[in-house]
């Protein structure tokens, strides 16, 4: 079955710099990997996807890559704000028995320092 | 995105007894999934819920342990049998929004085995 990492297991910045989480699976007929946040207590949250057709995509001050060659994917938060501090899972979806099988990496808890 | 509402949102009980998990949809869905969050952890898929058929269990979870309802397009439960404190986690139902396949949580149920 499909195997998802994830790195780093905890990450702390300053206020304004950037984020970076990366991700690497090993199916790959996973063709769609969205990205969720988790606050302390409630649901996780879609916040950006990427189709496996598409290389980049940005959402204001997010961003997601995939290399689809090295099976690699990458969240990029820029100008980081309190408000972004939660926990962020990325995921590896794939076709399976006529709907997608999603299977979730081991998660970053980000911290923004003010 | 649909509004999933799940309930009970939290419970406390006694190892032995069982916990039957309510998941409404406000809309139809084919597809919807439960997962399971263990403390600090990611999320486990654990069955897939097609409306008319039985469940779908993945590897290390069995229907006699988490029976699963689905008897229409938008509800479905799922039951934890004589519970023990290892079950202690948050149980999340899920749905997909079936075309374009981004996946949308329930709030989730935080349970507690004593």
């Amino acid at each position: 079955g499909e195997n998802v990492e994830q790195h780093p297991s905890t990450l702390s910045v300053q206020e304004g710099d950037s984020a970076v989480i990366k991700c690497t699976y090993s199916d790959s007929a996973s063709n769609y990997f969205p990205w969720y946040k988790q606050e302390l207590g409630k649901r996780p949250q879609l916040i950006i996807d990427i189709r496996s057709n598409v290389g980049e995509k940005k959402d204001q001050r997010i961003a997601v890559t995939l290399n689809k060659t090295a099976k690699h994917f990458s969240l990029h938060i820029t100008e980081t704000q309190p408000e972004d501090s939660a926990v962020y899972f990325c995921a590896a979806s794939r076709n399976s028995g006529g709907y997608q099988k999603v299977t979730f990496g081991t998660g970053t808890k980000l911290q923004v320092i003010p | 995105s649909a509004v999933i509402s799940q309930k009970p949102s939290r419970d406390i009980c006694q190892r032995g007894t069982s916990l039957t998990i309510q998941c409404q949809v406000d809309s139809q869905v084919t597809m919807m999934f439960w997962y399971r969050q263990q403390p600090g952890q990611s999320l486990t898929l654990i069955a897939t819920a097609n409306q008319g058929s039985e469940a779908t269990y993945e590897s290390g979870f069995v229907i006699d342990k988490f029976p699963i309802s689905r008897p229409n397009l938008t509800f479905s439960t799922l039951t934890v049998s004589n519970m023990s404190p290892e079950d202690s986690s948050i149980y999340l139902c899920s749905v997909d929004s079936g075309v374009n396949e981004k996946l949308f949580f329930g709030s989730g149920t935080q349970l507690s085995v004593l």
